[in-house]
């Protein structure tokens, strides 16, 4: 099947802090790309909708300001967590849509850690 | 809105022993329903999905799920369980095919010799 890529698998930071997540896929092109968040024995929960070459489509409250998303090209996401703090700290998860049926595949995750 | 409720966090069995792991959603318009897995350090991965047709879904390593309406639940099922089963299974529910996923809270299945 189709793989994803998250860099880097783990990340700690300061407070104050910003912090970049990329996601990569490695052997498609993907139009749309997702991003998660998962807390500790929690389902994950949809952060925004990311479009190749256009804005991203954040949930209700989510905010746009502060989890950046940028996909410039049609293998690379980004969610950049500007000035991150201690309640920032969370597994952060992409996908991305691929296959005739637009199939989500997922990466492994980013688990931030903010002190 | 739609919900998903998987009732049992963590699941033992002991390893060739069948297995059920339960979802139920709620939704008000049609759905699309799928089982994923997550290995330890790697990605989600789709196990099956229910689109249409068919109401028994077959998927990969040997599991299924039955889609009932009425009683809107979408159980995962498997008559007998290795070792590799290990791992932690989401079932998710969608309006609009693959995209927007709304996933459960996930169970744990945890397999024994």
């Amino acid at each position: 099947g189709a793989v994803v890529s998250q860099h880097p698998s783990w990340v700690i930071c300061k407070s104050g802090t910003s912090v970049k997540i990329e996601c990569r896929s490695l052997d498609f092109q993907a139009t749309t790309m997702f991003w998660y968040r998962q807390f500790p024995k929690q389902s994950l929960m949809l952060m925004a909708t990311s479009n190749e070459g256009s804005k991203a489509t954040y949930e209700q409250g989510v905010e746009k300001d502060k989890f950046l998303i940028n996909h410039a090209s049609l293998t690379l996401s980004t969610l950049t967590v500007t000035s991150a703090h201690p309640e920032d700290s969370s597994f952060y998860i992409c996908s991305a849509l691929a296959g005739r049926l637009g199939e989500q595949f997922f990466g492994p995750g980013t688990r931030l850690t903010v002190l | 809105a739609q919900s998903v409720t998987q009732l049992d966090s963590q699941v033992p069995v002991f390893e060739e022993a069948p297995v059920e792991l339960r979802c139920n959603y709620s939704s008000s318009v049609s759905v699309y329903l799928f089982w994923y897995v997550q290995y330890p350090n790697q990605g989600l991965q789709l196990l099956l999905k229910y689109l249409s047709g068919s109401t028994l879904v077959k998927g990969i390593n040997g599991f299924e799920a039955e889609f009932n309406k009425s009683q809107t639940s979408f159980h995962l099922r498997k008559p007998s369980v290795h070792i590799s089963d290990t791992a932690e299974y989401f079932c998710a529910v969608s309006d609009r095919g693959f995209q927007k996923l709304v996933f459960g809270t996930g169970t744990r299945l945890l397999v024994s010799p």
